[in-house]
């Protein structure tokens, strides 16, 4: 396994088009997390799935995100009517069922409305 | 809300020296776990070291330990013998315990290691 992978690594869109980033977490964990960062900023969480179930959203997720992890495995994050306040990096990340071990993370899509 | 702060936004160490990060953090809960990431340029964010709050020994992998003092709610970040390639930023982050997995991040220190 290679670890966490995001697609794409960096996207250039134009606002109000719609964009969807998928993520690949590592194959046995059940635990998957989406955070968002901007410049100079730590992480920010805006949700989490165990499985396919979506737990705990974030406020900062407005209505126009939405994110889904069909069959527990693979992740998708849409982003609709993308507005320029939503240029950051989207962070994925995994980790084992186990207690609170280690969130190992993907390199991060990097999105540009312009 | 749980709250992580780390007041440094910058700080240099000179290759082999040492240096020590800050963090502070705000929580009411008993149970919780704090983690030191680090994210190299252009890189994912790696784990760097790892607490449990009901563990009073302080953390140590190799030559990254912490001081944790449980009271103050600090949590700061010591880096002996400095290498090059700890240049990084280096975030702080906090996990609630229970079923709550969700990291709380602060807001980074960006290190510099001078040869």
């Amino acid at each position: 396994d290679t670890g966490v992978s995001q697609d794409p690594r960096h996207k250039i869109t134009k606002r109000g088009q719609n964009v969807t980033f998928r993520c690949d977490p590592i194959s046995e964990h059940n635990r998957l997390y989406w955070y968002r960062q901007t410049l100079g900023q730590g992480p920010e969480f805006l949700t989490y799935f165990q499985n396919e179930a979506q737990l705990e959203k974030s406020r900062l997720l407005s209505d126009r995100f939405s994110a889904e992890r069909p069959k527990g495995s693979f992740s998708t994050l849409e982003i609709q009517r993308t507005e320029q306040g939503d240029s950051a990096m989207y962070l994925c990340a995994s980790s084992s069922p186990v207690g609170h071990t280690e969130a190992f993370f993907g390199q991060g899509t990097r999105l540009t409305v312009v | 809300a749980q709250t992580v702060t780390q007041s440094q936004p910058e700080m240099s160490v000179q290759e082999a020296e040492t240096v020590t990060l800050s963090c502070t953090y705000d929580t009411s809960e008993s149970d919780y776990y704090l983690f030191w990431y680090k994210q190299p340029p252009s890189r994912q964010m790696i784990l760097v070291i790892r607490q449990e709050a009901y563990k009073q020994q302080n953390a140590t992998e190799n030559r990254f330990s912490v001081n944790f003092q449980k009271a103050a709610k600090s949590f700061s970040l010591k880096i002996s013998d400095s290498q090059l390639g700890d240049a990084a930023m280096y975030f702080c982050a906090y996990s609630a315990g229970g079923s709550n997995y969700k990291l709380t991040f602060g807001k980074g220190t960006l290190l510099t290691v001078n040869p």
